[in-house]
This record gives structure tokens, C-alpha cells and sequence, in this order.
């Protein structure tokens, strides 16, 4: 069974701190995909990312970053100079057989503070 | 358009009551999903649509019926809800499955209080 998990519950960071958010997945398939998704305080899901199994390139997005490692199964996040802006749940997923089926981790709450 | 719509916004029902939510995009995605969210915890799949046929039901207990008109329309028909169903709902589109696992593209989702 696939699985996503993200230790940490909640992180605080003063604004223009950098913050990594982390994510470690579990799963026996070799096509998989991985998804980063943001949930501001409006409660509305917004994409940020899909990276699947045969890309572990890192990509950077302005002030985002996302680091894929296969070896430790892990899809970390960075934020670089955080802002307030930036306050919300995130939420890593991790989705397999073509997409049928998507599983969230618990998600990680980021607080920016001015 | 990339955008998913939902309606209602917020929705307060009795355990008697027969009510509908409704889902509509019009990004050509043949993929269309059901999730429900409580306060403080990720969404959980509840329903998939692929292709306006019903792909996966995790589940989820017969007062709770999905319905897709077309391709562009997702339906939930809410009947004897009980007081626990009280949650976010959110739909959520994505391209068909078999052309790689597209990215989700969710609506603001309902609000859902059962009284």
C-alpha cells in the first residue's frame, strides 16, 4: 500500500527565513508520481508540482525548490526568503497506477511571521 | 479555463434532508474526483470518474451517491447524513488516467453542516 508521510506537524519561521518542508513515501510501484499542493487559510487545494518516477531532476520555481531523491524515497520542499504570503497548509501526495490512485500525507503547517 | 467550480459554497442540512453538490470544469479533463476534508486533516478520496464512468469507490457508505451527467458535470446527492459527515467537499479534475497522472486541479470546495 502506498503511503506519504511528513513529519512535521507545524514549523514557524520569521519572514526571509528559508524553510524545507519534508516528504517520505512509500510505495512498490516503479511508475509513480509525486505532487506538492498548497491549502491557504481559504481552504482551496492549489497545485504546485508533479515530478514522476523517472524525472529526479530538482526543479526551481522563484522562491520554490524541490528536491527528489530516489535512494531515500523523499520529495522535499524548500521555500527560499519566506513571506507572510506563504502561511498555509502543505500537503505532499503521492499518486499511483496511471493516477487512479492518490493518496495525501498529512500535511505540514507553515507559519510566516512578519 | 482553469478553473473548477463548486456550488454551494456552504451548506447546512438536517439528517431528513436530500440535498446535491455540484461540480462543473471545462478543461477538457475526462478524470473527476470527490474528497472529503475534515478540519485539520488531508483530503480523503471518496469517488473517481473516468471517462463519466465510475472508477473508484473507496468505500464511502450509500448516503452518499455521485452522479456525472457529462463530461464536464460531477454530482453528489447527500441523503440521511449524519452529524460526523459534516466536513469540506471537494471536487477536483485532472486529465484521463493512461496519459500519466495529471496534476489534480481542485475547486474551493463545500462547506458541509449537518445539524
Amino acid at each position: 500500500a502506498q503511503k506519504v508521510t511528513q513529519a512535521q506537524t507545524e514549523i514557524s519561521v520569521v519572514e526571509k527565513e528559508d524553510v524545507t518542508l519534508d516528504c517520505v513515501y512509500e510505495t512498490r510501484d516503479t511508475t509513480y508520481y509525486l505532487f506538492w499542493y498548497k491549502q491557504p487559510p481559504s481552504g482551496e487545494l492549489v497545485f504546485l508540482i508533479r515530478r514522476n518516477s523517472f524525472d529526479e531532476q530538482n526543479e526551481i520555481s522563484g522562491r520554490y525548490s524541490w528536491n527528489f531523491q530516489k535512494s531515500t524515497s523523499s520529495f522535499n520542499f524548500t521555500i527560499t526568503a519566506s513571506q507572510v504570503v506563504d502561511s498555509a497548509v502543505y500537503f505532499c501526495a503521492l499518486s499511483e497506477d496511471y493516477g487512479q490512485n492518490f493518496v495525501f500525507g498529512p500535511g505540514t503547517r507553515l507559519s510566516v511571521l512578519p | 479555463d482553469t478553473e473548477v467550480t463548486q456550488t454551494p459554497k456552504h451548506l447546512v442540512m438536517g439528517m431528513t434532508n436530500k440535498k446535491s453538490l455540484k461540480c462543473e470544469q471545462h478543461m477538457g479533463h475526462r478524470a473527476m474526483y470527490w474528497y472529503k476534508q475534515k478540519a485539520k486533516k488531508p483530503p480523503e478520496l471518496m469517488f473517481v470518474y473516468s471517462y463519466e464512468k465510475l472508477s473508484i469507490n473507496e468505500s464511502v457508505p450509500s448516503r452518499f451517491s455521485p452522479e456525472c451527467p457529462n463530461s464536464s458535470l460531477l454530482n453528489l446527492h447527500l441523503h440521511a447524513l449524519q452529524p460526523e459527515d459534516s466536513a469540506l467537499y471537494l471536487c477536483a479534475s485532472s486529465q484521463a488516467f493512461l496519459a500519466g497522472a495529471g496534476e489534480q486541479f481542485f475547486g474551493p470546495g463545500t462547506r458541509l453542516t449537518v445539524l
